[in-house]
């Protein structure tokens, strides 16, 4: 079974230009969540969709990033214009949502790298 | 307040032994899953082990275990038998609710180094 896929792994941009990460869940998950996680800190949830709607998106910096999974498979995080601080690891992960108990274990792709400088 | 406290920044230890990662959590939802990730070098978060709070034993996964002591609201990371292969920075993460499709909280994470 593939595994979720994400690109570019490695991003190197100038403060104020814009990035767009992309994810592919493994087949059959509805859920698919973007976590960032910033050097020595865990990772923090910027956004949660159920199939192609928004479940929770909280925690994203609405005034730069935005996401978007239009057909409810793949997904595109864009961030612009892109600040120092967003310099981090963007991890997608995706899970199986059966609408009744089970134990929720979330599938992390490899994460992009994005330093900001 | 944090919803999950992970107090050791780093932990060392010799091949061949034991070693607990601790993890404290806060939530006032009586169902919830409290999981563990391996996240080495290379960055990918690698799922460990899983705890449901009305478990009535504690989860083991090979060389995992989970301690789990609900009152004290404690969920520690036990492995056995340490390899050179188990450094990496190891993550707790509660579930809140009882349903799948919802979103982990992650702790800041512990370091762990095996030497030989």
């Amino acid at each position: 079974e593939a595994g979720v896929a994400q690109s570019p792994r490695y991003k190197i941009i100038e403060k104020r230009q814009s990035v767009a990460f992309w994810c592919n869940p493994i087949s059959g998950h509805a859920t698919l969540y973007w976590y960032q996680q910033i050097l020595g800190q865990g990772p923090k949830l910027l956004i949660q969709f159920q199939n192609n709607g928004v479940v929770d998106d909280s925690q994203l910096p609405k005034d730069r990033f935005s996401a978007e999974r239009l057909k409810g498979v793949d997904s595109t995080l864009k961030i612009q214009p892109a600040k120092l601080e967003d310099s981090a690891v963007y991890l997608c992960a995706s899970s199986f949502f059966s609408g009744g108990l089970n134990t929720g274990e979330l599938f992390f792709g490899e994460g992009s790298r994005l330093t900001v400088l | 307040a944090q919803k999950i406290t992970q107090t050791q920044p780093g932990m060392f230890v010799q091949e061949k032994e034991a070693v607990t990662l601790d993890c404290t959590y806060d939530t006032s939802d009586p169902s919830y899953g409290l999981f563990w990730y391996k996240q080495p070098s290379s960055g990918e978060m690698i799922f460990l082990i899983y705890q449901g709070s009305y478990d009535q034993q504690n989860a083991t996964e090979g060389r995992y275990s989970l301690n789990f002591q609900k009152a004290r609201k404690s969920a520690n990371l036990v492995i056995s038998a340490s390899q050179l292969g188990d450094s990496a920075m190891y993550f707790c993460a509660m579930r809140e609710g009882d349903q799948a499709g919802t979103a982990l909280i992650f702790g800041k994470g512990t370091t762990l180094s095996v030497s030989s």
